[in-house]
């Protein structure tokens, strides 16, 4: 059983640029939820998808907006790209069976740089 | 006060002994409690899931959680070299983001 595929997986970008990031989950998960990790920070919450609605959102600033397909694909974009947003931006799936909150699976990330 | 808080570590601990990883959390709706291991450059991944106050075992790895002290604890028996890496805390309440600790950095001495 494949795992989770995020693309690409390494990608450098300026200042003012924006980005788009993609993930694919488990075959069978409904739920894909999105994390920003950074040494100082640790894993911050961006958003979660399920079935194509966005049902959990952090606290990031509009400029980070997401969305998912009817198959549980999902993607990400970052515009205007500061600095501060180089990060592993981490894609993860769940099953969610809807009895509570589901056991994440995670993908290898997109790591972005930013000059 | 952070919302699940964990000691950063590092935490060094002798090959065979048992490593005792501790984290706390803030919110006393909390449903779901999970431990994440992420090794160096690579991804989390999941370990343990534990939800009912107590014990759960799975081979070397034991989840203990006691929500009245809002309490959540990993152990792992017979330390291995291969288990050095960042473990990491995870929390949540039903349907609702899973928020996670910063981590804590275990190394196992061979």
């Amino acid at each position: 059983k494949a795992g989770v595929t995020q693309t690409p997986r390494y990608l450098i970008k300026t200042r003012g640029q924006q980005v788009t990031l993609s993930c694919s989950p488990i075959s069978g998960h409904r739920s894909v939820s999105w994390y920003q990790q950074t040494p100082g920070q640790g894993l911050q919450f961006l958003f979660e998808y399920f079935s194509e609605t966005q049902r959990n959102k952090g606290n990031f600033p509009g400029r980070f907006s997401g969305r998912q397909f009817s198959n549980s694909r999902s993607e990400m974009n970052v515009s205007t790209l500061e600095l501060g947003d180089s990060a592993l931006y981490l894609c993860a799936s769940s099953l969610d069976k809807g009895t509570g909150t589901g056991e994440l699976f995670f993908g290898e990330g997109s790591r972005l740089t930013v000059l | 006060q952070k919302e699940v808080e964990q000691n950063s570590g590092p935490l060094s601990v002798p090959e065979g002994a048992i490593a005792s990883l501790n984290c706390t959390y803030s919110d006393r709706g909390s449903q779901s409690f999970f431990w994440y291991r992420q090794y160096s450059g690579k991804s989390p991944e999941l370990i343990m899931s534990i939800y009912s106050n107590g014990d759960k075992e799975d081979g070397r790895f034991t989840a203990q959680l006691n929500k009245a002290s809002q309490y959540v604890s990993l152990l792992i028996r017979d330390s291995q070299p291969s288990d050095s890496a960042t473990y990491l805390c995870a929390v949540a309440r039903d349907n609702e983001k899973l928020t996670f600790g910063t981590g804590t950095r275990l190394t196992i001495i061979p």
